[in-house]
């Protein structure tokens, strides 16, 4: 099976800050990743798809980048709102990372 | 407005069953595969079990193959999944998703709580 794994798994961050999460796949995925954010009590929400197309609705200060075996979730401008826990997951066999949860400085 | 919600989740012992189910609206159901991911306090998101839009294929992960059944209704837009021989790690918020092909899962149900404890 493919493995995911995210650095770092922890990130303590303050408001305006630039922010980038990696995900690192144990073997080639092409472009079949996904992010989710994960806020606490609720239900994780798709951010992107396809490595690095945003999904509507989601703003623009989040992107994602990468092929192959590394990934990164950029948050251009961090907002109070973004604070929460962020997955990868791979499309090939749905497994999901670990997760980062970015919490306030 | 696309929707999600599961239900049944309860406290149930060691050993014990459950059916969980998702009902569906504000899309064609039986356009899509659904999946069930679950994750247990504290801890991160695990895929579980997915169906094909016609009940044809499923899968499941390793830790609940010949133990869950992952089933559908299309003509009640429901998904269901049928959980036996429980185990304490089993314990998990169940939700299930909306397989959107290669855009990933969206969306997602608020989730269900099963509790396996004696």
């Amino acid at each position: 099976d493919i493995q995911l794994t995210q650095s770092p798994s922890f990130l303590s961050a303050s408001v305006g800050d630039r922010v980038t999460i990696t995900c690192r796949a144990s073997q080639g995925i092409s472009s079949y990743l996904a992010w989710y954010q994960q806020k606490p009590g609720k239900a994780p929400k798709l951010l992107i798809y396809a490595a690095s197309t945003l999904q509507s609705g989601v703003p623009s200060r989040f992107s994602g980048s990468g092929s192959g075996t590394e990934f990164t979730l950029t948050i251009s401008s961090l907002q109070p709102e973004d604070f929460a826990t962020y997955y990868c997951q791979q499309l090939n066999s749905y497994l999901f990372g670990p997760g980062t949860k970015v919490d306030i400085k | 407005e696309v929707q999600l919600v599961e239900s049944g989740g309860v406290v149930v012992q060691p050993g014990g069953s459950l059916r969980l189910s998702c009902a569906a609206s504000g899309f064609t159901f039986d356009d899509y595969t659904m999946h069930w991911v679950r994750q247990a306090p504290g801890k991160g998101l695990e895929w579980v079990s997915l169906i094909s839009w016609d009940g044809g294929s499923t899968y499941y992960a390793d830790s609940v193959k010949g133990r869950f059944t992952i089933s559908r209704d299309n003509s009640k837009n429901s998904l269901y999944l049928q959980m036996n021989s429980l185990r304490t790690e089993d314990t998990a918020l169940y939700y299930c998703a909306r397989y959107f092909g290669p855009k990933g899962f969206d969306p997602w149900g608020q989730g269900t709580l099963v509790t396996v404890s004696s």
